[in-house]
């Protein structure tokens, strides 16, 4: 059974820091790997989508790199900005008739 | 290209109610998901669609929740009759069926229900 895991559960950082977060999978045995934003009371937005043959996908300030055989992935944010504050889902996908499984997320609090 | 829409965006009822949920999925698009979030926790499967087909129920609570997908188009989910723990945001997916496709899943803006 795939779990997902997102630590730490929440997280503070002064604007204009670099900052990583980090997701591991317990089955390496994956299609694809997806980055979430989750804003208070709406839906999922995505952010990035790393197919299980690539290592890494970048969006503007965002980088998301993939180690399948370590079963992790990070997400790397740039000179962060308040309107970053947001929860961060990661979510695994293991086959064409599957399911995305999905870590509790890390709720980012990006202080002025 | 519109995205997933669902209504309501907010839904309050007493335990033991019913309520339904709807959604509409991009169009083409022949894969359809309902998951249930509960506040601090990641979304967790109900339901998975193929076409008008279900593919994946194993962890919908058969006895009060039910879910169609008439045409292979909109869907809707049902609770009768809601528990407190049924308090969440019901959050509908979609994606393409195509093989070789990336297997993105685009989310609505879901449900959030609140049982009193």
């Amino acid at each position: 059974k795939q779990e997902v895991t997102q630590i730490p559960a929440a997280l503070s950082v002064p604007e204009g820091e670099n900052l990583v977060l980090n997701c591991s999978f317990t089955d390496s045995a994956i299609y694809n790997l997806q980055w979430f934003r989750q804003d208070p009371g709406k839906g999922l937005t995505s952010l990035l989508l790393i197919q299980s043959s690539q290592r890494e996908q970048t969006s503007g300030r965002l980088n998301a790199s993939l180690d399948k055989s370590s079963g992790r992935s990070t997400l790397y944010i740039a000179a962060s900005q308040p309107g970053d504050s947001a929860t961060y889902l990661c979510a695994v996908f293991t086959g064409a008739n599957s399911k995305l499984t999905f870590g509790k997320g890390i709720t980012l609090s990006v202080r002025p | 290209e519109a995205g997933v829409a669902q209504s309501p965006r907010y839904k309050i009822i007493e335990k033991r109610q019913s309520v339904a949920f709807w959604c509409n999925p991009i169009s083409g698009h022949a894969t359809l998901y309902w998951y249930q979030q509960i506040l601090g926790q990641g979304p967790k499967l109900l339901i998975q669609f193929q076409n008008n087909g279900v593919v994946d129920d194993s962890q919908l609570p058969k006895d009060r929740f039910s879910a169609e997908r008439l045409k292979g188009v909109d869907s809707t989910l049902k609770i009768q009759p809601a528990k407190l723990e049924d308090s969440a945001v019901y959050l509908c997916a979609s994606r393409t069926g195509l093989a070789g496709a990336r297997y993105e899943q685009y989310f609505g803006p879901g449900t959030r229900l609140t049982v009193t």
